[in-house]
């Protein structure tokens, strides 16, 4: 069974700019989470989804957005990039909703952001 | 701000020694706590998990302990192996509002050969 997926592996944006990440959650999982991982604040939640649906949100400016598909794959673009954007972005599946079920996660899109 | 913390931001031991991995957290009303282990170049992977009405859990070479009374959990490694070198998270998931998981620092673990 495949894990979950994210694409790109690596990114370089320059200030100002717009970026989409992808993430592919393993099959059969409903529910896809996005976090932000960085030296200085570690894994801080972005947002989650679960039938195409925004169900929980983080403390994050609205640059940062979201989206699920039917088929559970799901993006997230941050607009008008910032220095301070630049960090690890990780995507995360579980099969349903509830904060106990396991989160797995991908190996994360590297934002480097100049 | 994050109510999971962690005592030490490093721990180096040796192959072959057990290693223990402490984390703070300040909600005493958080019922379920969950550790994580990042490699490098990977994304946090379960270890294991404890419930607040358990006081240990024991998994393969692993074992998490939580003392709610000092709202202390901790992540002991028996015969710690180089493939253990990685950076640990400890979670906790809060009631009271809305539940959420929020995750600790991390402890960057080194084994010496």
């Amino acid at each position: 069974k495949a894990g979950v997926t994210q694409t790109p592996r690596y990114l370089i944006k320059t200030r100002g700019q717009q970026v989409t990440l992808s993430c592919s959650p393993i099959s059969g999982h409903r529910s896809v989470s996005w976090y932000q991982q960085t030296p200085g604040q570690g894994l801080q939640f972005l947002f989650e989804y679960f039938s195409e649906t925004q169900r929980n949100k983080g403390n994050f400016p609205g640059r940062f957005s979201g989206r699920q598909f039917s088929n559970s794959r799901s993006e997230m673009n941050v607009s008008t990039l910032e220095l301070g954007d630049s960090a690890l972005y990780l995507c995360a599946s579980r099969r349903d909703r509830g904060l106990r079920e396991k989160l797995f996660f991908g190996s994360g899109t590297q934002l480097s952001v100049l | 701000g994050e109510s999971v913390g962690l005592h030490l931001p490093t721990l180096s031991v040796q192959e072959g020694d057990n290693s223990i991995i402490n984390c703070a957290y300040s909600n005493s009303a958080s019922d379920y706590f969950i550790w994580y282990k990042q490699e490098s170049g990977k994304g946090p992977q379960f270890i294991i998990d404890i419930r607040s009405n358990m006081d240990k859990r024991q998994g393969q070479r692993v074992t998490v302990l939580l003392n709610k009374t000092v709202k202390h959990l901790s992540l002991q490694i028996a015969a710690t192996q180089p493939g253990d070198s990685a950076v640990y998270f400890c979670a906790e998931i809060s009631q009271g509002g809305s539940e959420k998981l929020v995750f600790g620092k991390g402890t960057k673990l080194t084994v010496n050969p």
